[in-house]
């Protein structure tokens, strides 16, 4: 059965940082692209950013580029997002999701990890 | 960036009623379109890609259609347990993934 586990998620003040972490299993997880999707309150889904199967090609949403930072380790099935600069509009549930078609769609879905940027 | 837009955004029905969602493109995406349902409290979850593959158990009742920029969520006769947010995706030019920005499928 294929798990995808978020953890890492919290209370943060504005401008701080988070680490966000994934643990995939069910699956051979260096085979596959890997997502972070996020959800605002209330709102409907937003993709973050994709990582390729060696971590060479990485893309990320215009609105955090330069402050998110998305990695894997594929010797310990983790997928993390390295979240900075974090501002009000950041909070969400973050989702991890396995990338299928090249990481063209969300094939398997964790539980969603909650980031609150609140002062 | 292409642009994805569903409509109804809410749509009232009752129990064993058929439903149509609709989702347009604002350019072709092919047939490279994916469906997920979003219960309340709980993460999406895919049901479609390719615009009509269904993923395995997902009941036959879902049916998906359409290519190009116009394409349809089709609930035949509709379950208590299918009330829920859906959404559509497209990823024929990524990155980014863009949503449409749900349909909510309401008991009437």
């Amino acid at each position: 059965e294929i798990q995808l586990v978020e953890s890492g998620g919290g209370l943060v003040q504005p401008g701080g940082p988070l680490r966000l972490s994934c643990a995939a299993s069910g699956f051979t997880f260096s085979n596959f692209w890997m997502t972070w999707v996020r959800q605002a309150p209330t709102k409907g889904l937003e993709w973050v950013a994709n990582i390729n199967q060696d971590g060479s090609e990485k893309y990320y949403v215009d609105s955090v580029k330069g402050r998110f930072i998305i990695s894997r380790d594929n010797a310990k099935n983790l997928l993390y997002l390295q979240t900075n600069s974090l501002r009000p509009e950041d909070t969400a549930v973050y989702y991890c999701a396995r990338g299928d078609w090249g990481g063209g769609y969300g094939a398997s879905w964790g539980q969603g990890t909650l980031v609150t940027v609140s002062a | 960036e292409i642009v994805m837009t569903q409509s109804p955004a809410t749509l009232s029905v009752s129990p064993g009623e058929r439903v149509t969602l609709s989702c347009r493109a604002s350019q072709s995406v092919s047939s490279k379109l994916a469906w997920y349902q979003q219960k309340p409290g709980q993460a999406p979850r895919l049901l479609f890609y390719g615009a009509s593959t269904r993923v395995t158990g997902i009941p036959a009742r879902f049916s998906g259609s359409g290519s190009g920029t116009e394409f349809t969520l089709t609930i035949s006769s509709l379950q208590s347990e299918d009330f829920a947010v859906y959404y559509c995706q497209q990823y024929n030019n990524w990155p980014p993934w863009t949503f449409g920005q749900g349909t909510k499928v309401e008991i009437k």
